[in-house]
């Protein structure tokens, strides 16, 4: 069964530094990767994906993520954090070439202080 | 719509008292899942519709738990008898087509079930 672990349950970064959250994965095969970023009584919002080719996936306002195989991890980046990027970011993982459910991870809240 | 639309956003009830939760999802959208986000945990998967039928429904977590699609649009998960374990947040999710995968998830702003 597949599986997704994000070490971090808080992070806080200073306005300006530089992100990196963790996401860890387990499943069998070539996993289809994703990370959603979920802001105060929002539902989920995607920010990137991972499906095959490059492993550098560039998404939304600014993220990015790298996926290693060697190390079953997909961390999401960013190069300078901006206030507005406080929110919840989950990772989830896809069986490839199948409908139905993604996993999730447990999720890392993002503070940013000025 | 524009987008996946839940309501109500907030539910309040009684333990022992029925709750249905409803889900409009974006228009031609055959894919349409639930999820559930309890306090401090993931989101956990419930079930997955493709048009009227539901080919997953591995994540129901009991047989109080079930849900509905008609018309290959709307859905309703219904919690019967409910429990205060049962207090969270039900997040509905759409997608365009049969591989989830290759089509993202568009979730909806949830409903917070409260079961005091």
């Amino acid at each position: 069964a597949q599986s997704v672990t994000q070490p971090d349950i808080h992070i806080t970064v200073s306005e300006g530094a530089s992100l990196e959250l963790r996401c860890n994965y387990s499943y069998g095969a070539t996993p289809y990767l994703f990370w959603y970023v979920q802001s105060p009584g929002q539902g989920l919002q995607l920010l990137l994906k991972y499906f095959s080719g490059d492993t550098l996936v560039q998404g939304i306002k600014g993220f990015e993520a790298e996926f290693k195989r060697s190390q079953s991890s997909f961390n999401l980046r960013k190069p300078s954090v901006h206030w507005s990027d406080a929110a919840e970011y989950f990772c989830a993982v896809g069986a490839s070439g199948t409908a139905s459910k993604l996993t999730f991870g447990t999720g890392t809240r993002l503070q940013v202080t000025l | 719509g524009a987008g996946v639309s839940q309501s109500p956003s907030n539910k309040v009830t009684e333990k022992g008292k029925d709750v249905e939760l409803r889900c409009d999802p974006i228009s031609g959208h055959t894919a349409l899942y639930w999820y559930r986000q309890s306090l401090g945990q993931g989101l956990e998967f419930l079930i997955y519709f493709q048009g009227n039928s539901a080919p997953d429904k591995s994540g129901l977590p009991s047989d109080r738990f079930s849900a509905e699609r008609t018309g290959g649009s709307v859905s309703t998960l219904t919690i019967q008898r409910t429990q205060q374990e049962d207090s969270a947040v039900y997040l509905c999710a759409s997608s365009s087509m049969d591989r989830s995968a290759d089509s993202p998830l568009h979730f909806g702003n949830g409903t917070r079930l409260t079961v005091t």
